[in-house]
């Protein structure tokens, strides 16, 4: 089974430009979670979708972060403007069901540097 | 508010029994869970604990005291491989939410 997919897997810009981060995540899972994790924290929440509709975004900076998830399976992350402090690894996670307990198997990331 | 403790670094030599411990505080707690993460790599999940005790699972083992906030892993038999950065999470009631700790990085030497 393949896992959660992200490209880019690095990414450098300087601020106050845009990014976009894609995910693709293990097929048939409805859940998919936005995170992110800046270095020596641990991944914090930043939207969780159910199929195409919105669970959580709570944590999201709406003034410059946006996602979508338009089809129920893809996910796109975007930053606009990005600043300095958005330097972070940004991790896609899915799991199958939105149910309590259920296991959410993350990517492998997209490191973002903002200069 | 919601927290999480737990240490930022422990070391072991293999072969040896390790133990990161992880307090909470938070509302609408669920349960705890445990993840793994390599350097450069994804957080893996290794181990959740819903109800008090012990859950085992090979050489891992997570504990869980709901009445003190408390929680536990328990690596055994340490490989080098085990050199890792380890999560507590606590999973909140309602959307499968998780909050994660800072991490405890773990070295493992010869």
């Amino acid at each position: 089974e393949a896992g959660v997919a992200q490209s880019p897997r690095y990414k450098i810009i300087e601020k106050r430009q845009s990014v976009a981060f894609w995910c693709n995540p293990i097929s048939g899972h409805a859940t998919l979670y936005w995170y992110q994790q800046i270095l020596g924290q641990g991944p914090k929440l930043l939207i969780q979708f159910q199929n195409n509709g919105v669970v959580d975004d709570s944590q999201l900076p709406k003034d410059r972060f946006s996602a979508e998830r338009l089809k129920g399976v893809d996910s796109t992350l975007k930053i606009q403007p990005a600043k300095l402090e958005d330097s972070a690894v940004y991790l896609c996670a899915s799991s199958l069901l939105l149910r309590q307990q259920e296991t959410q198997y993350f990517g492998p990331g997209t490191r973002l540097l903002v200069l | 508010g919601q927290s999480l403790e737990q240490p930022s670094e422990v070391t072991a030599v293999e072969g040896a029994i390790v133990q990161i411990n992880c307090t909470y505080q938070t509302s609408g707690f669920y349960g705890l869970s445990w993840y793994q993460q390599h350097d450069g790599g994804a957080p893996t999940f290794l181990s959740y604990n819903g109800l008090d005790g012990l859950e085992e699972t090979g050489r891992f083992s997570s504990f869980l005291s709901r009445s003190d906030s408390y929680g536990y892993l328990l690596l055994q038999e340490l490989q080098m491989k085990d050199s890792a950065s380890y999560f507590c999470a606590v999973l909140r009631g309602g959307y499968n939410k998780l909050i994660f700790g800072a991490g405890t990085r773990l070295a493992v030497h010869p």
